[in-house]
C-alpha cells in the first residue's frame, strides 16, 4: 500500500483558474509536507514545505495541512500555462529534526494549464 | 556554486554489466540520497546517506550498493544491471535537522537492454 497517495490526473485547468491539488498520507506521525514541481524530462524543484495545520501563502501558491485527516492540498492561484507540470507531494516519516529527512513521494499530478 | 551534478546523463548497459552513478553536491550537504523514477512509481529512494560514513537502505536497495566516499560525492553501483534497473536516477542531498529542502540533480536515464 502506498504511504502517500495523490491522484495522477491529468488535472486541466483553463488560464487564471485555481488549480487545487490533493495529496493524503497514512503516516499519523509525519510532522513535515512538501510539494515538489517537475517538468517533462527535469529534475523536482521544490515548492514549499509545510508543518503546521493549516494554510502557508507564498505567492500564488498556498500549501493547507489538515493532520485530523491525513491530508495536504496545494493551491495555485491565477494559474499559468507555465505551471503546467507534475507535482510531487512528499511526507517526511522520519519526523521532525530527524537525523535524516527521508521522504515518501506520492506519484505525482499532472497539471495542463490550457490557454 | 554548481549544487548537485550527476554524471553520466545517458547510459545503455547490456544485461549483466556493471556500473556507477557518480554524484557530488558542492553546499556542505550532510545527507544525500538516491532515488529511481519509474512511470507510475513516483520517486522511490534506493539508499540514503545521513552523513558521511553511515548509508541506509531505502525502499528498493535490491541490486544496487552505495559508496559515500566524502561528504561531497555519494556513488550508486548497478553490480549486475538488470532490464527492471531501466529507470531515470536522481540524486539529492539536503542539511540534516528540521523540515529542510532536498536539492535535487539533474538526473541519469539508464536504459538496460
Amino acid at each position: 500500500q502506498k504511504e502517500v497517495e495523490q491522484n495522477s490526473g491529468p488535472l486541466s485547468v483553463p488560464e487564471g483558474a485555481i488549480a487545487s491539488l490533493n495529496c493524503t498520507y497514512s503516516d499519523r506521525g509525519s510532522q513535515s509536507f512538501f510539494w515538489y514541481r517537475q517538468y517533462s524530462g527535469k529534475s523536482p524543484e521544490l515548492i514549499m514545505f509545510i508543518y503546521s495545520n493549516g494554510d502557508k501563502e507564498d505567492g500564488r501558491f498556498t500549501a493547507q495541512l489538515n493532520k485530523a485527516s491525513q491530508y495536504v492540498s496545494l493551491l495555485i492561484r491565477d494559474s499559468q500555462p507555465s505551471d503546467s507540470a507534475t507535482y510531487l507531494c512528499a511526507v517526511n516519516m522520519g519526523g521532525y529534526g530527524g537525523a535524516t529527512n527521508k521522504l515518501i513521494f506520492g506519484t505525482g499530478t499532472l497539471l495542463a494549464v490550457q490557454p | 556554486n554548481a549544487g548537485v551534478t550527476q554524471t553520466p546523463k545517458f547510459q545503455v548497459l547490456k544485461t549483466g554489466q556493471s556500473m556507477t552513478l557518480q554524484c557530488a553536491q558542492d553546499m556542505n550537504h550532510n545527507s544525500m540520497y538516491w532515488y529511481r523514477q519509474d512511470p507510475g512509481m513516483g520517486l522511490r529512494l534506493i539508499y540514503y546517506s545521513a552523513s558521511e560514513g553511515t548509508t541506509d537502505k531505502g525502499e528498493v536497495p535490491n541490486g544496487y550498493n552505495v559508496s559515500r566516499l566524502n561528504k561531497r560525492e555519494f556513488s550508486l553501483r548497478l553490480e549486475s544491471a538488470a532490464p527492471s534497473q531501466t529507470s531515470v536516477y536522481f540524486c539529492a542531498s539536503s542539511r540534516t535537522g528540521g523540515p529542510v529542502e532536498q536539492y535535487f540533480g539533474p538526473g541519469t536515464r539508464l536504459t538496460v537492454t
